[in-house]
């Protein structure tokens, strides 16, 4: 089945830095990652989605990029705010099933 | 309104009872799943659900029962609580092209 690595676990960073959530998975397969964002005491959002026919996608301060060959996926946030602070979880999806294989989630602190 | 919606919001329940938890979506999406969120393990699945009447084990199922008699309503049932039990669980639905929408979540205490 597919495993989906995502690093770092804790991402410290100061207000207008970017940052960079990584992830890798392992099923060729795969052709679907969306990123969620989860604040306290509240369920995952999903804030951003690449399929695997697109290289990069943007919304405003965050992008996503994908390298189909590495297996690998990116989450980027550029001038960060305070209430970007949350967990990010990465997922990535086979075209042969509907269930999500979710990473292990990146807790995202920004200080002011 | 419009959405996916989990109750109750707070659970604490004894050791050894039965407690159900509900989740109600108004789109018809297809697809429901129920998970488990503990510190240390992200997101972990118990049960999914591909449409009315259908439904299938997940990652952690063992002590969880699940039904789903409508395409709106997904419960999950604990038949006899334990303490491993406490975890904050989360409901989602999709409608098969992707989009993944979570519930508020129920935070279940069992003491």
């Amino acid at each position: 089945g597919e495993n989906v690595e995502q690093h770092p676990s804790t991402l410290s960073v100061q207000e207008g830095d970017s940052a960079v959530i990584k992830c890798t998975y392992s099923d060729s397969a795969s052709n679907y990652f969306p990123w969620y964002k989860q604040e306290l005491g509240k369920g995952p959002q999903l804030i951003i989605d690449i399929r695997s026919n697109v290289g990069e996608k943007k919304d405003q301060r965050i992008a996503v990029t994908l390298n189909k060959t590495a297996k690998h996926f990116s989450l980027h946030i550029t001038e960060t705010q305070p209430e970007d602070s949350a967990v990010y979880f990465c997922a990535a999806i086979s075209g042969g099933s509907y269930i999500p294989t979710f990473g292990r989630g990146t807790s995202l602190i920004v200080h002011p | 309104d419009a959405g996916i919606t989990q109750s109750p919001r707070y659970k604490i329940t004894e050791t050894g009872r039965q407690v159900t938890l509900m989740c109600h979506q108004t789109w018809s999406h297809s697809y429901m799943f129920w998970y488990r969120q503990d510190l240390g393990h992200g997101l972990r699945l118990i049960y999914y659900s591909a449409a009315a009447d259908i439904t299938d084990k997940g990652e952690v199922p063992d002590g969880y029962v699940v039904s789903r008699s409508k395409t709106e309503n997904f419960p999950l049932t604990l038949e006899s609580a334990t303490r491993s039990q406490t975890s904050v669980y989360f409901c989602a639905s999709s409608g098969g092209l992707g989009g993944y929408t979570f519930g508020s979540g129920t935070r279940l205490t069992v003491v």
